[in-house]
């Protein structure tokens, strides 16, 4: 089946600092990337949809230019984490789209700011 | 707003007990339905989704749902499970038709067998 990767799985920094995060399809090209936030104990909330040559598009309530995403080729997405706060910790999670409707997701990276 | 809800958020269950999650929506127009499953430690997988045609799918697992569209519900079954069925379960709909078919998640389902 397809295979999403994140890298790194786990990161802590300070605050004030930036943090990037990547996420790649494997064994398959994908046109489209989403970009989840899991809280502890909640479900996932979209963030932004990544599309591969343009800009994201954003849910509302987050911050374009907090959670900076590109999408530069057809198989890495990422999201950098600028300016972290201790309140933007919390359980990243991409997907990337095969086909018309399906996401396949990676295993989440855990960003802990200080 | 569309929303999807998820009634059980901590089911716990003896071995080869029938189990079923149930998992409603908001939405008018038309959706497209997901479960996804996440064993610990590990990523989301997809069990099931519905998208057309017969309202009862079949998934991976020995898990089935059943779109019932006047209930706007899609409750996730299964006759009898196993303690390796222990994960967290997601109910996610897709507003059909939208170019960016985003996902909604409900808030998740934790259910834990004992053996």
């Amino acid at each position: 089946g397809a295979v999403v990767s994140q890298h790194p799985s786990w990161v802590i920094c300070k605050s004030g600092t930036s943090v990037k995060i990547e996420c790649r399809s494997l064994d398959f090209q994908a046109t489209t990337m989403f970009w989840y936030r899991q809280f502890p104990k909640q479900s996932l909330m979209l963030m932004a949809t990544s599309n591969e040559g343009s800009k994201a598009t954003y849910e509302q309530g987050v911050e374009k230019d907090k959670f900076l995403i590109n999408h530069a080729s057809l198989t890495l997405s990422t999201l950098t984490v600028t300016s972290a706060h201790p309140e933007d910790s919390s359980f990243y999670i991409c997907s990337a789209r095969v086909g018309v409707d399906t996401q396949y997701f990676g295993p989440g990276t855990r960003l802990t700011v200080l | 707003a569309q929303s999807v809800s998820q009634h059980n958020h901590h089911v716990i269950l003896s071995e080869a007990a029938s189990l079923e999650l149930g998992c409603n929506y908001s939405y008018g127009g038309t959706v497209n339905l997901f479960w996804y499953v996440q064993y610990p430690g590990q990523h989301l997988q997809l069990l099931l989704k519905y998208f057309s045609g017969d309202p009862l799918v079949k998934g991976i697992k020995g898990f089935e749902a059943e779109f019932i569209k006047s209930k706007f519900s899609f409750n996730l079954r299964k006759p009898s499970v196993q303690w390796s069925d222990t994960a967290e379960y997601f109910c996610a709909v897709n507003l059909g038709g939208g170019a960016t078919n985003k996902l909604i998640f409900g808030t998740g389902t934790l259910l834990a067998v004992q053996p």
